[in-house]
């Protein structure tokens, strides 16, 4: 199992650009989450997808688009960048009301995604 | 709302010498706790997690946290670190009936020979 995957790694964008971050986990989890990570404030939550056809705003979701394309897939899309939004963005997933009680409550995350916006 | 504060920014350690990072949290409910890993460059990894039952939790690479209701804590620690210890360390909470994880500002642990 490859876990969680997000493309690209890293990205560039000049102010006003557009960009699609993609994220896809093959555990069958029915939950999935993008957050962004800036040093000393942890991580925030941008959007979330309880399950597969539902997405709701998180802590910080101004700026920012989701869609929950299917089980697997979840994108984050900038539509217009602005230097703010230079940071790291991690994608994560988990199964919180599943039978296994081993992982119950886990979140599994991506690599993350390291974009700059000048 | 819950919140979670790590009372340390950076740890600075030496190689064999123990650690303890220090966790609070507040919530109107109960709640479950959470401590993350990350390495540099590269996701999160869940290092140990309290759901319920005994209160000393221990998790993957030696290290163990204790939960403390009273005082709200949720404290980190390792008898011995590695330099292969050297990272960022998260403390995360849900509550009860939620899934959602609210995260703390991270603590850096520096390991030096």
């Amino acid at each position: 199992n490859a876990g969680v995957t997000q493309t690209p790694k890293f990205q560039v964008l000049k102010t006003g650009q557009s960009m699609t971050l993609q994220c896809a986990q093959d555990m069958n989890h029915n939950s999935m989450y993008w957050y962004r990570q800036d040093p000393g404030m942890g991580l925030r939550l941008i959007y979330y997808s309880a399950s597969e056809g539902t997405t709701d705003k998180g802590e910080v979701p101004n700026g920012y688009n989701v869609s929950r394309l299917n089980k697997r897939e979840f994108s984050l899309r900038l539509e217009s960048a602005a230097p703010s939004q230079t940071s790291v963005y991690f994608c994560a997933s988990s199964d919180p009301y599943g039978l296994q009680s081993v992982t119950k409550r886990e979140q599994y995350f991506g690599p993350g995604t390291r974009l700059t916006v000048t | 709302a819950q919140s979670v504060t790590q009372l340390d920014s950076q740890v600075p350690v030496f190689e064999e010498a123990p650690v303890e990072l220090r966790c609070n949290y507040s919530s109107s409910v109960s709640v479950y706790l959470f401590w993350y890993v990350q390495y540099p460059n590269q996701g999160l990894q869940l290092l140990l997690k309290y759901l319920s039952g005994s209160t000393l939790v221990k998790g993957i690479n030696g290290f163990e946290a204790e939960f403390n209701k009273s005082q709200t804590s949720f404290h980190l620690r390792k008898p011995s670190v590695h330099i292969s210890d050297t990272a960022e360390y998260f403390c995360a909470v849900t509550p009860w009936g939620d899934y959602k994880l609210s995260f703390g500002a991270g603590t850096t642990v520096t390991v030096r020979a």
